[in-house]
């Protein structure tokens, strides 16, 4: 069945560090990936996506996500995380084709100052 | 602010009971989606909804069902309401075309089953 996972429940970084959350997916064919950032009390906001092309995709709020065909990951990263990006991620994709996302469990970012 | 609303923001109800949660997409988009967003199956997604036809069934209950209007906005009906559908759930929208395009989510109505 196709899923995407996200390993990482819970993650706590300091202001200022640099920042992973990790995505795999399985599916039998490349499907189109996308990182989401839900705040407290807000819905869905899509921060980068992927179809196809270079494999490092840059997104809003300073976010990028490198494609790994090889690993079947889109993990997401940022040089230098702010306290204001204290949130849940999730990673998503969809089958070329069809429209309706699966995503992933979610990871949630705690931001020490 | 996506361009998508969701009325009610919060909803409280008994078990057996039945709700309808309303979605307006954004001007111009077609397709309405419903997600669910719960503890223990995370978010997935219900149904989709393309200029007023079905298009698009995912892991919805018998219980549940859904329409889009006319004018474009659609409704959620859940009835015979358990403990476990309460949840968030998502509206989301987008344009449609032969490609993908981004679905736009709305801020979400949080469903309490007393």
């Amino acid at each position: 069945a196709q899923s995407v996972t996200q390993p990482d429940i819970h993650i706590t970084v300091s202001e200022g560090a640099s920042l992973e959350l990790r995505c795999n997916y399985s599916y039998g064919a490349t499907p189109y990936l996308f990182w989401y950032v839900q705040s407290p009390g807000q819905g869905l906001q899509l921060l980068l996506k992927y179809f196809s092309g270079d494999t490092l995709v840059q997104g809003i709020k300073g976010f990028e996500a490198e494609f790994k065909r090889s690993q079947s990951s889109f993990n997401l990263r940022k040089p230098s995380v702010h306290w204001s990006d204290a949130a849940e991620y999730f990673c998503a994709a969809v089958d070329t084709g069809r429209r309706a996302l699966t995503f992933g469990s979610g990871t949630r970012l705690q931001v020490q100052p | 602010d996506s361009g998508v609303t969701q009325t009610p923001k919060h909803l409280i109800t008994a078990t057996g009971q039945r709700v309808t949660l309303r979605c307006s997409p954004r001007s111009g988009d077609l397709s309405v989606y419903w997600y669910q967003q719960s503890l223990d199956q995370g978010l997935q997604f219900l149904i989709q909804y393309y200029n007023g036809e079905e298009r698009a069934k995912g892991n919805i209950l018998e219980r549940f069902s859904a329409q889009q209007f006319p004018d474009l906005h659609s409704e959620l009906n859940l009835s015979s309401l358990e403990l476990g559908d309460s949840a968030l759930y998502f509206c989301a929208s987008s344009v449609e075309s032969n490609n993908y395009n981004e679905q736009f989510f709305g801020p979400g109505t949080r469903l309490t089953v007393l």
